[in-house]
């Protein structure tokens, strides 16, 4: 991938409301889309991820979109929890790696 | 089954030095990728390898290289340290089933002086 552009930088919420997180990509062979989580001083964690033979994918209250067309994908954070609050990055791939867009911080008050 | 370690967490240089990062991955993963963090960057990626071979080069000068052992043990080194190569440097590890998930460490915290 080249560069995926990432928005919000971010997201305050109230605990129950959604969210989503949106993160546009231009080379149109990328063809994986990771979402990771990374909570204050640890690594990345990937939360989910989506192929571009799919359109949608859904984990409980997580769920991505890929609009292969537009080069958009999203995520989004149902019934948020203030656990969820975190920076949130989206990835498109790079040959053996990920190119990550710059994160988005998601702050969800009780 | 223990996760990827890095070594140390946290570390103080200054400008002018070098400095060795340490990264043991997953038991049985092979590939192991290093990413820089900063808050004006983001994660950008330094370099993959697999079986001692650097598959993969993000666009950093030469002062920042890498290597892995044959235990799939993996260093990074930056010299001649300059006060923009203070970040945090993750390393990540991915197994053989090739699902595409990146297992990070906690990264080791540089902060050139």
């Amino acid at each position: 991938g080249e560069n995926v552009e990432q928005h919000p930088s971010t997201l305050s919420v109230q605990e129950g409301d959604s969210a989503v997180i949106k993160c546009t990509y231009s080379d149109s062979a990328s063809n994986y889309f990771p979402w990771y989580k990374q909570e204050l001083g640890k690594g990345p964690q990937l939360i989910i991820d989506i192929r571009s033979n799919v359109g949608e994918k859904k984990d409980q209250r997580i769920a991505v979109t890929l609009n292969k067309t537009a080069k958009h994908f999203s995520l989004h954070i149902t019934e948020t929890q203030p656990e969820d609050s975190a920076v949130y990055f989206c990835a498109d791939t790079l040959g053996y790696a990920l190119n990550f867009g710059k994160g988005t911080s998601l702050l969800v008050t009780p | 089954k223990a996760g990827v370690t890095q070594t140390p967490r946290y570390l103080i240089k200054t400008r002018g030095q070098q400095v060795t990062l340490s990264c043991s991955p997953i038991s049985g993963h092979r590939s192991v990728s290093w990413y820089q963090q900063t808050p004006g960057q983001g994660l950008q990626f330094l370099f993959e390898y697999f079986s001692e071979t650097q598959r993969n080069k993000g666009n950093f000068p030469g002062r920042f290289s890498g290597r892995q052992f044959s235990n799939s043990r993996s260093e990074m080194n930056v010299s001649t340290l300059e006060l923009g190569d203070s970040a945090l440097y993750l390393c990540a590890s991915t197994g053989l089933s090739d699902t595409g998930e990146l297992f990070f460490g906690e990264g080791s915290r540089l902060t050139v002086l």
